[in-house]
């Protein structure tokens, strides 16, 4: 399976500012998500992020509040813009392996909005 | 379109006792279901899959789970619960667009 690391692993961050999260992972993968899970909550997925081209985002998620780049198949970042204490959620990372029908997770990252 | 429903957001089991967790799924195809923890700060772990094939499927730490086509179902179990199985558990279902479908999740107390 794969190992994925996301940066940062927390973080607390003041309302209308911006963060943005890392998701490397150790070998080229085809297909990468983003979630959230709100607390308590489970997860919602809020985008594939797809190499070369825009994201496809789920419904009740824009690009405007969540950019998403994936420069190549290693790589990705999700960016949470304009934060208001509603977006204090974990954000994780996740690569779908074809071979093996699964997708494995990131560690997530852990944000909180004052 | 594929969902998945979890009874009991929260179950509490003594150590050494049977852990049960429930899992009823819907599909209209032929399912992929899955089995993830999560513990304490931490990210989610694949514990188990079904695919194709036995339906009876083994995982990790001890788990495992049976497919029921006739009652939808994808229940956890361990024989024997320890300390360390406390954490939140997630079934999961592939859609048909390729994207897991959650669960609302199980949170899984064991007690002294």
């Amino acid at each position: 399976s794969a190992v994925i690391s996301q940066k940062p692993s927390r973080d607390i961050c003041q309302r209308g500012t911006s963060l943005t999260i890392q998701c490397q992972v150790d070998s080229q993968v085809t297909m990468m998500f983003w979630y959230r899970q709100q607390p308590g909550q489970s997860l919602t997925l809020i985008a594939t992020a797809n190499q070369g081209s825009e994201a496809t985002y789920e419904s009740g998620f824009v690009i405007d509040k969540f950019p998403i780049s994936r420069p190549n198949l290693t790589f990705s970042t999700l960016t949470v813009s304009n934060m208001s204490p509603e977006d204090s959620s974990i954000y994780l990372c996740s690569v779908g392996d074809f071979a093996e029908d699964t997708q494995y997770f990131g560690p997530g990252t852990r944000l909180t909005v004052l | 379109a594929q969902s998945v429903t979890q009874l009991g957001s929260h179950v509490s089991v003594s150590e050494g006792a049977l852990v049960l967790l429930r899992c009823n799924y819907s599909s209209s195809v032929p399912p992929y279901l899955f089995w993830y923890v999560q513990y304490p700060n931490q990210g989610l772990q694949l514990l188990l899959k079904y695919t194709t094939g036995a339906t009876l499927v083994k995982g990790i730490n001890g788990f495992e789970a049976e497919f029921k086509k006739s009652e939808t179902s994808f229940h956890l179990t361990k024989p024997s619960a320890h300390m360390s199985d406390a954490a939140e558990y997630f079934c999961a279902v592939y859609n048909q667009g390729g994207k897991l479908i959650f669960g609302q999740g199980t949170e899984l107390s064991v007690k002294p």
